[in-house]
């Protein structure tokens, strides 16, 4: 079974704190995503990364960064958090590859608050 | 743009019967794929079925079934025999082209509550 982890399922945080997300996935896929998901809008893709080192932004990129130093280990970072970046984070990894047919496997999510 | 529509917030069905969400998406790519998620209240996202544009037949995976209508643009989900535990968030998803993975856009979702 293809396994995403993610280091926390629900997170509180303060206003201009520093946060790390971290997620891990064990099925040595190339690609990793970071996503944001709220109530009425579906999930929103922030960045996502095709290999080690490579990341490109997605919709949503203002306020996050994104690491990728091993090709199981993707990390969202939060450089100085606010009230609007409360949220679920969840994230995903799929095989790389041309044609649409390549499922995206999800992490169980982070449930972030930020006060 | 609003590339995948879910126009069903919420919806409720009985037990045992069947029930269909509604997605209709908007691509201008000639080879594009359609997926449905359901992400209970644990909020992992589960992959349940995936229909490609150039596929005739509809997908269908157990109780799950896409009714894909390609010319109106429209990939709906049917449950059939729903069962308590289908009492979740759903989530209709498409990939365009034939470029890396990463264009894969969600809808805003249904929510189902399977009564018994």
């Amino acid at each position: 079974d293809v396994k995403v982890t993610q280091s926390s399922r629900y997170l509180v945080k303060r206003t201009g704190e520093k946060v790390f997300l971290e997620c891990v996935q064990d099925m040595d896929h190339e690609n990793m995503f970071w996503y944001r998901q709220d109530p009425g809008l579906g999930l929103r893709l922030i960045y996502f990364s095709y290999d080690v080192k490579m990341k490109e932004k997605g919709d949503i990129p203002e306020g996050y960064s994104v690491s990728r130093e091993k090709k199981e280990r993707f990390s969202l970072i939060l450089e100085s958090a606010s009230t609007n970046q409360t949220s679920m984070y969840l994230c995903a990894s799929s095989l790389i590859g041309t044609g649409p047919s390549y499922e995206q496997y999800f992490g169980p999510g982070t449930r972030l608050t930020v006060t | 743009a609003q590339k995948i529509t879910q126009t069903q917030p919420g919806m409720f069905v009985q037990e045992k019967e069947a029930v269909t969400l509604d997605c209709t998406y908007d691509t201008s790519d000639q080879s594009y794929g359609l997926f449905w998620y359901k992400q209970p209240s644990s909020g992992e996202m589960i992959f349940l079925i995936y229909q490609g544009s150039y596929d005739e037949q509809n997908a269908t995976e157990g109780r799950y079934s896409l009714n894909f209508q390609k010319a109106r643009k429209s990939a709906n989900l049917v449950i059939s025999a729903s069962q308590l535990g289908d009492s979740a968030m759903y989530f209709c998803a498409m990939r365009e082209g034939q470029r890396n993975n990463n264009d894969m856009r969600f809808g805003a979702g249904t929510r189902l509550t399977v009564k018994p």
